[in-house]
């Protein structure tokens, strides 16, 4: 079974542009979550979709924002690009949501650097 | 979320056992523990996880202690690929589905 896939995986923007970056998750999983990663905040959680629908939201801004299509693909967008944004953002999926055992599977991240 | 803490950074040898340790004191009777790793250039991986009683997998073993206020990752035998940052996450029945990572414990292996 292919794991998680992201794209692309490097990625240059320069500031005020706008991205978007997309997920593929494990065949059969419904859940999927971004995370973004960078050297001082470490792992952050930005947001859960299940069923195409929004189920949790981090403590980021409204320039981020994503989607769920009806195949479990996700993209997530960022708009108004800020030097800040650079970073390692991280898709991950699972089966279902609501049980606690349930593993989270990454993927291999799309590495953004704004200039 | 409770919260965990970890050593910042652990060294180890090949092929030696490495115990990595978490501290949960504020760990509910419902939180299953969670261990996750993520190598150099890599998303994190998923190591194993438990809820009260001991569990080993092809990976590792996680001990949990008997008030459940803390845990061990156990590493039987450290290889080079072990390196890693490891991540210690309590998850809540009821709570949401996404993974608070804290600092982690970076475990270097020696050759």
């Amino acid at each position: 079974k292919a794991g998680v896939t992201q794209t692309p995986r490097y990625l240059i923007k320069t500031r005020g542009q706008q991205v978007t970056l997309s997920c593929s998750p494990i065949s059969g999983h419904r859940s999927v979550s971004w995370y973004q990663q960078t050297p001082g905040q470490g792992l952050q959680f930005l947001f859960e979709y299940f069923s195409e629908t929004q189920r949790n939201k981090g403590n980021f801004p409204g320039r981020f924002s994503g989607r769920q299509f009806s195949n479990s693909r996700s993209e997530m967008n960022v708009s108004t690009l800020e030097l800040g944004d650079s970073a390692l953002y991280l898709c991950a999926s699972s089966l279902m949501r609501g049980d606690k055992k349930e593993t989270q599977y990454f993927g291999p991240g799309t590495r953004l650097l704004v200039l | 979320d409770a919260k965990t803490t970890q050593p910042n950074s652990m060294e180890s040898n090949e092929e030696e056992p490495v115990h990595l340790p978490c501290n949960h004191s504020t760990i509910s009777g419902t939180d299953y523990i969670h261990w996750y790793r993520q190598l150099p250039s890599q998303g994190p991986e998923y190591v194993i996880h438990g809820l009260t009683s001991n569990v080993n997998n092809r990976m590792a073993s996680l001990a949990i202690a008997e008030d459940r206020k803390s845990s061990t990752l156990i590493l039987h035998r450290a290889t080079l690929r072990d390196a890693a940052v490891y991540y210690c996450i309590l998850r809540s029945r009821g709570g949401s589905e996404k993974l608070v990572f804290g600092k982690g414990t970076k475990l270097t292996v020696n050759p």
